[in-house]
């Protein structure tokens, strides 16, 4: 979408091994947010971010860490990569009033 | 804390059938509703919203209404096309100690055949 981007589009890696997924933002929003999408779990929100330092959990948080040292990035890094981190990765933007989100293409990671 | 259940899929119609997904919700508060829809190979994009109750979203032909009194938000549209083929996602957003954090379905995929 406009004003959103996530890198890289798709990445194969090892177990056991670091990843940083990047989401980009041009729309000076305050709210940004990592989710992962997984056939029959829908949308499962990673960790979220408030302000630029400011970031708190999710639901699946385990596993992964965040930061946002600018107000338009928001990195996630797999720790440790593992086999269940398999999925697709969304970042999404949001105004401060949750008046609705926009969402990035999405980051398709494997990991064998 | 905040749920939002969906019907499951998948949705297989024909071109020009009427089509409803239902949803319903539990919040603590006043939620603003939202409907996304996702196509293969991208992500999600917002396709109506309601902010308060008795509201009607609309767009595209699709809409839904925010029912209070029976926590729904069901999307609607009257003749569906194969392009409306997708993955429909329902979602609540509320304020939590000072933070929106959006709730979503499951999601339900709709499969329009010609």
């Amino acid at each position: 979408d406009a004003g959103i981007t996530q890198s890289p589009r798709h990445k194969v890696t090892e177990t056991g091994t670091p990843v940083t997924l990047r989401c980009h933002q041009t729309e000076n929003h305050r709210y940004m947010y990592w989710y992962r999408q997984d056939p029959g779990h829908g949308l499962r929100l990673i960790h979220y971010s408030y302000g630029v330092k400011d970031t708190d959990k999710g639901e699946v948080s385990d596993g992964y860490s965040v930061s946002r040292s600018k107000t338009e990035d928001f990195l996630l890094t797999l720790e440790s990569a593992t086999s269940s981190q398999t999925s697709v990765y969304f970042c999404a933007i949001s105004p401060p009033q949750g008046s609705g989100y926009t969402f990035g293409s999405g980051t398709r990671l494997t990991v064998v | 804390g905040d749920s939002v259940t969906q019907m499951e899929g998948p949705v297989t119609l024909s071109e020009e059938a009427f089509l409803t997904i239902n949803c319903t919700y539990t919040a603590t508060g006043y939620p603003s509703l939202f409907w996304y829809v996702q196509y293969p190979g991208e992500g999600l994009q917002l396709l109506l919203k309601a902010t308060k109750a008795d509201d009607k979203g609309s767009n595209k032909g699709f809409e839904a209404t925010y029912r209070k009194e029976t926590t729904s938000f069901h999307l609607e549209k009257g003749s569906v096309q194969v392009s409306d083929s997708a993955v429909y996602f329902c979602a609540l957003s509320e304020a939590s100690g000072g933070s929106y954090i959006p709730t979503f379905g499951r999601g339900t995929s709709l499969i329009v055949h010609p």
